[in-house]
């Protein structure tokens, strides 16, 4: 069974700082996406990472995926604000005999920007 | 339409009762998955269908729950004798193809009391 973890689960961080959250996942994947959720709002896809030592960046946020370490890490560089809120990785897992590609989420991590 | 669309956006009913949500997803979009998202929690998947048939429902909690998608464009999440740990918000993502490019609506927010 595919387990995907995100840490941390909170983080609070002054505005002009760094940081990075972390997901690591327990079987092997081809495909991870990073995702953004605003209260009470719907998934925004930010990222979708697809092999080994993919890096992509859009903004302030870069996304990067070590599949031999099942780990891809989202880093932020000098919060803003309007980067307050949560964030989902997933994961694709291998084929199923089903074939439904299904994703399986972290919990999330909620991030909070403070002025 | 230009997005997936969910109806209704929130649903309040009362325990035992039957409930069902709509999803309509991007035209010509095959793929099509319900997620359920507890408060706090990351989506769960729950079933999947790729045109009219259910290719995976390996999610459904159990058999007060099912869904239809009978001609391969909008599908019913329908939910019998609901219980109060059946609040949640109910997602539907659809994809053009299997495993790429989902996109997620904004979900109905179901409440049992």
């Amino acid at each position: 069974e595919l387990k995907v973890e995100q840490n941390p689960l909170f983080l609070s961080m002054q505005e002009g700082k760094n940081y990075t959250i972390y997901c690591n996942y327990s079987t092997t994947s081809d495909r991870l996406y990073w995702y953004r959720q605003d209260p009470g709002k719907s998934l925004e896809s930010l990222f979708v990472l697809l092999s080994n030592g993919a890096v992509k960046q859009e903004g302030r946020l870069m996304a990067s995926l070590d599949t031999k370490a099942r780990l891809s890490t989202l880093h932020i560089t000098a919060a803003v604000h309007d980067l307050s809120a949560t964030y989902f990785c997933a994961v694709v897992g291998a084929y199923s005999g089903a074939g439904s590609y299904q994703l399986t989420f972290g919990k999330g991590t909620k991030l909070s920007v403070i002025p | 339409g230009a997005g997936v669309s969910q109806t209704p956006s929130n649903k309040v009913t009362e325990k035992g009762k039957y409930v069902e949500l709509r999803c309509d997803p991007i035209s010509g979009h095959t793929a099509l998955y319900w997620y359920r998202q507890s408060l706090g929690q990351g989506p769960e998947f729950l079933i999947y269908f790729q045109g009219t048939g259910a290719a995976d429902d390996s999610g459904l909690p159990n058999d007060r729950f099912f869904a239809v998608r009978p001609e391969g464009s909008v599908s019913t999440l329908k939910i019998q004798r609901t219980e109060r740990g059946d609040s949640a918000v109910y997602l539907c993502a659809s994809s053009l193809k299997q495993g790429y490019g989902y996109t997620f609506g904004s979900g109905t927010r179901l409440t049992v009391v």
